[in-house]
Parts: C-alpha cells; sequence; structure tokens
C-alpha cells in the first residue's frame, strides 16, 4: 500500500523539550516538504528536501530542524526554539508531474 | 512566487455545478495552476493542474483563459463529500525548487 505515514497522529509535549516528527514515503520520490497549519490559516512551508542529505529552509523554519539521510524519511524535529509549536504538521513528496501528495498529518500539542 | 485571490467561502446545494474562480494577475510565463483539496484535520489532495486552455479529469474540470490572469475549477454535480478548503496554487514546476505558496483556500459548503 503506497503513500506517506506520518506519526503519531496525536503528540503532546510540554514546553522547553524538543519532538521529533516522523514522515515515511515509499512511493521512491526524491522531493519532500514539511508545512505548518494554524487554525482556519493555509500552509506554510517549514523545510523541502529535493534529494538526499540536502535540504533547505522554507518560510518559517526557524524553531525546526530536519535531516535527509534516506530517500523515504524526513523527520522534521521541533526546537525548544519555536515560539508557538501548537499546530497541525503536514508532510508531502513531490510525484513526476510536481504534484505533491501529503501524509495525514500529526496534531502537535504543547503546554 | 505569483499570489493568488480566491473567495474566502462559498454555498452551493448537492448536486448543482461549483465554480470556484482564482485571480493570479502576475503569474509568470513558465507558472502552471494547481488546485488542491484539503478536509478538516486531513492533509490537502492534488485534484487538477494546467497551464492553459482547459484541462479536464474524473474529478474537475479547469478552465484557463488566454492570459491565464485567472482560472476556474468546476466541480460537477457537487454532493455533501465535496464540502472542503479548495487551494488555489501558482508556480514554476520546473524550477529547481518547487514550492507551493497555499493561502487561506475557499471553504465550500454544500448544502442538502
Amino acid at each position: 500500500d503506497g503513500g506517506i505515514t506520518q506519526s503519531p497522529k496525536y503528540l503532546f509535549r510540554k514546553e522547553g523539550q524538543n519532538v521529533t516528527l516522523s514522515c515515511e514515503q515509499n512511493l521512491n520520490h526524491d522531493a519532500m516538504y514539511w508545512y505548518r497549519q494554524d487554525p482556519g490559516q493555509g500552509l506554510r512551508l517549514i523545510y523541502y528536501s529535493q534529494i538526499v542529505n540536502d535540504f533547505q529552509k522554507g518560510d518559517i523554519a526557524e524553531g525546526y530542524s530536519v535531516s535527509r539521510e534516506k530517500k523515504e524519511s524526513f523527520p522534521l524535529t521541533v526546537t525548544s526554539a519555536q515560539k508557538n509549536p501548537t499546530a497541525f504538521y503536514l508532510c508531502a513528496s513531490q510525484g513526476s508531474s510536481y504534484e505533491q501528495y501529503f501524509g495525514p498529518g500529526t496534531r502537535l500539542t504543547v503546554t | 512566487l505569483a499570489k493568488t485571490t480566491q473567495p474566502i467561502s462559498m454555498d452551493s446545494y448537492e448536486g448543482q455545478e461549483v465554480n470556484i474562480t482564482c485571480s493570479h494577475n502576475n503569474i509568470a510565463t513558465n507558472d502552471y495552476i494547481t488546485w488542491y483539496q484539503q478536509f478538516p484535520s486531513q492533509g490537502p489532495r492534488f485534484i487538477i493542474q494546467g497551464y492553459k486552455t482547459k484541462v479536464t479529469n474524473e474529478v474537475a474540470s479547469l478552465f484557463i483563459p488566454a492570459d491565464r490572469k485567472s482560472s476556474t475549477l468546476s466541480l460537477p454535480r457537487v454532493s455533501l463529500s465535496d464540502t472542503a478548503v479548495y487551494y488555489c496554487l501558482v508556480g514554476d514546476k520546473w524550477a529547481g525548487s518547487y514550492q507551493l505558496t497555499f493561502g487561506k483556500g475557499t471553504k465550500l459548503s454544500v448544502i442538502p
């Protein structure tokens, strides 16, 4: 069953803790993306990666970090430096016609 | 990246055709137009993509006039399950780093 998986679906953390969100794809796509969505808003780009071992900052990268050690995996770490981390996080990979395929998302709540 | 403008919300009755228009006055020569659908608490889903004239697939049609400064997503005979937010995006898919800018989208409510 091909697609993008994100885990967990819901995540709760205390303020000051780092947390890592998982994103895995078996679509054999080179490019992967992380977005953040706040209530009633569109998606904002955090980081993207065009190829293994390479990634670029998006519009709101401050307080986040990523790695791309394998083609299938693109984990996102929300660090304690992120001032407003509570949000819905979406991972996507990009197909050959440049359409993006999104995972189900992780809803992070930091208290 | 070209900026897009869409209506914030639309209502439609079941069975009607819905047309959502997106304005993108500063679209560049290499830019493509892409539409996504998003249900609450889910990731967006690709609907359709086009460059000019008309594109049709099993889900929707996309109409793009000659000047390409706007585009219209057409959903035939909507049902309650089409209630969602629809995003119009414009970008150069041939650039080395293809990024999409999602605005607030159009919230479509289908009424029984």
